[in-house]
């Protein structure tokens, strides 16, 4: 088991342009989350999978934002016509079945710096 | 909805001191509470969690939480700190297998 894997780990790029964002959860988990931290701040959830279903998504995720978790397994999130606010960290977190109580494991995080 | 408070954005330290770092939430249901740590540059470790049970829960490290109902907080302890405990410690809280609220974080500095 080597834990949540995110990739890249640091992302710069345009303002304007498109990025795409990648996380692998640890095997068997069925939960998937996307947080984004900012400079100075806690996490502000973005938007939760259960399995391929988006269950939940956060208002601060904009109609540029997207993100999708394809038969399951991982999840990408993308930012269309990216804004220098959204410089910040981006972080995915995996967790088990409902048994085993809400424990969410973090990935390190992509950093996105949009110039 | 719930909500974090963090009431000491930074905690100076001397090393091998005792250190309390103070986390009060608000929810309107049953909740799950949790401590996590992050070191420069890298995501969050888990470091303690109260899911049900005993109201005192250890964690790694050598930390340690107290969840306090009646006062809706859930303070982290550790009695001696050292140099390595220097990062940034979140509470967290999620009313159930959703979402987690954290926040704003306390800067835990260790001098020697």
């Amino acid at each position: 088991d080597t834990g949540v894997s995110q990739d890249p780990r640091h992302k710069i790029t345009k303002r304007g342009q498109n990025v795409t964002f990648r996380c692998d959860p640890i095997s068997e988990h069925n939960r998937l989350y996307w947080y984004r931290q900012t400079l100075g701040q806690g996490p502000e959830f973005l938007t939760y999978f259960q399995n391929e279903a988006q269950l939940e998504k956060s208002r601060l995720l904009s109609d540029r934002f997207s993100a999708e978790r394809p038969k399951g397994s991982f999840s990408t999130l993308e930012i269309q016509r990216t804004e220098q606010g959204d410089s910040a960290m981006y972080l995915c977190a995996s967790s088990p079945p409902p048994r085993y109580g809400n424990i969410q494991y973090f990935g390190a995080g992509t950093r996105l710096s949009v110039l | 909805a719930q909500s974090v408070t963090q009431l000491d954005s930074q905690v100076p330290v001397f090393e091998e001191a005792p250190v309390e770092l103070r986390c009060n939430y608000s929810s309107s249901v049953s909740v799950y509470l949790f401590w996590y740590v992050q070191y420069p540059n890298q995501g969050l470790q888990l470091l303690l969690k109260y899911l049900s049970g005993s109201t005192l829960v250890k964690g790694i490290n050598g930390f340690e939480a107290e969840f306090n109902k009646s006062q809706t907080s859930f303070h982290l302890r550790k009695p001696s700190v050292h140099i390595s405990d220097t990062a940034e410690y979140f509470c967290a809280v999620s009313g159930g297998f959703q979402k987690l609220v954290f926040g704003t974080g306390t800067r835990l500095l260790v001098s020697p």
